[in-house]
């Protein structure tokens, strides 16, 4: 089955800097991958995705990248906030609709103040 | 807030019992999705349920079971419950359309087996 990899576990960063979290995905056929942010108590809440058909996606001071050939995809956070601080998943999927995620194992970003 | 509700929030057993956990999908959402996530580790798939039938399960064992309810709700239940059964136990609920795989989550249940 598919298999995620993600890195680092923790990231610590100074607010205002930009992090990068990485991950690698196993099953070539995987072509949805999201990523998470999960607070402390709470679920895990999507904050950015892309599809296999699409090189980069950005949103504000979030954007994801995707290399399909090397299969990997990182999540760049730009000028990093005190709220940004949270434990960042991402996940892969395959097929189309009803299909459930794979999960990597989690980044823990600290923002400094 | 993802408009997924579910409950309770915290439950205690004892090894060997048995617990259900409930969960309320997003208005208009017909796929549920139910996932564990052990201590610092990221969720795992355990099952799906649409249209009110399993589509779809994870490595976990037949004690792991549920139902989905014609109003899209679900339950996620495990019987003869074990140690490591412990976790927080997370919904996710979607809209099942082509090419659309977008997982919106509930705050969990949290189970602690003693």
């Amino acid at each position: 089955g598919e298999n995620v990899e993600q890195h680092p576990s923790t990231l610590s960063v100074q607010e205002g800097d930009s992090a990068v979290i990485k991950c690698t995905y196993s099953d070539s056929a995987s072509n949805y991958f999201p990523w998470y942010k999960q607070e402390l108590g709470k679920g895990p809440q999507l904050i950015i995705d892309i599809r296999s058909n699409v090189g980069e996606k950005k949103d504000q001071r979030i954007a994801v990248t995707l290399n399909k050939t090397a299969k990997h995809f990182s999540l760049h956070i730009t000028e990093t906030q005190p709220e940004d601080s949270a434990v960042y998943f991402c996940a892969a999927s395959k097929g189309t609709g009803r299909r459930a995620l794979t999960f990597g194992s989690g980044t823990r970003l600290q923002v400094q103040p | 807030e993802t408009g997924v509700t579910q409950s309770p929030t915290h439950l205690i057993k004892t090894r060997g019992q048995q617990v259900t956990l409930r969960c309320s999908s997003q208005s208009g959402h017909n796929t549920v999705s139910w996932y564990q996530q052990a201590l610092g580790q990221g969720p795992q798939f355990i099952f799906q349920y649409y249209r009110e039938e399993e589509n779809g399960r994870g490595n976990f064992p037949p004690r792991f079971s549920g139902l989905q309810f014609p109003n899209y709700s679900s339950e996620l239940n495990v019987n003869a419950l074990e140690l490591d059964d412990s976790a927080l136990y997370l919904c996710a609920s979607s809209l099942a359309l082509a090419g659309e795989n977008i997982q919106y989550f509930g705050a969990g249940t949290r189970l602690s087996v003693l």
